[in-house]
């Protein structure tokens, strides 16, 4: 099966740096790669995701790159801010019988110093 | 529209007990995926209901566990004979047939 590896495990920036996490999968039918944001006590919610077909894409502070042919994609958030401080989880996906089976990595807790 | 929603938030069991774990989608879902996620780890797979139909089954670690989603609807995780390594954060997570999945806050399961 899958197999998601995401470093690095913790990150610490000052506010208004820039934080970046990187993530490998094994799984070359993998096509779908979403990045979730779980606060304490709360559920994953997704902050954004990309398509193997592309190789980058951006939401304001927030950008993802995906690099199909070595398999890694990142997670790119410039202008930290206190409130970005959460469990970062990157995933890779599988089309797979009609719904798409994520397979999540291991978590990075990233820490803005205000 | 309300978010996916989960009950109990918390649940300590004593070794041994079953326990019932309930899943509210969000309107109009297809697709209701189950997680079980232990402390410091990422969610991992379980089960997924394509309305009441449970088409994998691959990530229920043994036999003790039972899902059901009868209505396409609501659905619910049972735990038979807790045991403490099932002690985790067991969270659910609906989709339209293809695409985003939303996840509820998850029920935080303690086994004494």
């Amino acid at each position: 099966g899958e197999n998601v590896e995401q470093h690095p495990s913790t990150l610490s920036v000052q506010e208004g740096d820039s934080a970046v996490i990187k993530c490998t999968y094994s799984d070359s039918a993998s096509n779908y790669f979403p990045w979730y944001k779980q606060e304490l006590g709360k559920g994953p919610q997704l902050i954004i995701d990309i398509r193997s077909n592309v190789g980058e894409k951006k939401d304001q502070r927030i950008a993802v790159t995906l690099n199909k042919t070595a398999k890694h994609f990142s997670l790119h958030i410039t202008e930290t801010q206190p409130e970005d401080s959460a469990v970062y989880f990157c995933a890779a996906s599988i089309g797979s019988g009609g719904y798409q089976k994520v397979t999540f990595g291991t978590g990075t807790k990233l820490q803005v110093i205000p | 529209g309300a978010g996916v929603s989960q009950s109990p938030r918390y649940k300590v069991a004593k070794r041994g007990q079953d326990v019932a774990l309930r899943c509210d989608p969000i309107s109009g879902h297809v697709s209701l995926f189950w997680y079980q996620q232990a402390l410091g780890q990422g969610p991992e797979f379980l089960t997924y209901f394509q309305n009441e139909a449970q088409l994998d089954k691959s990530g229920l670690p043994s036999d003790r566990f039972f899902a059901e989603r009868p209505e396409g609807s609501v659905s619910t995780l049972k735990i038979q004979r807790t045991q403490q390594e099932d002690s985790a954060v067991y969270l659910c997570a609906s989709s339209l047939v293809v695409g985003t999945q939303y996840f509820g806050p998850g029920t935080r399961l303690l086994v004494l």
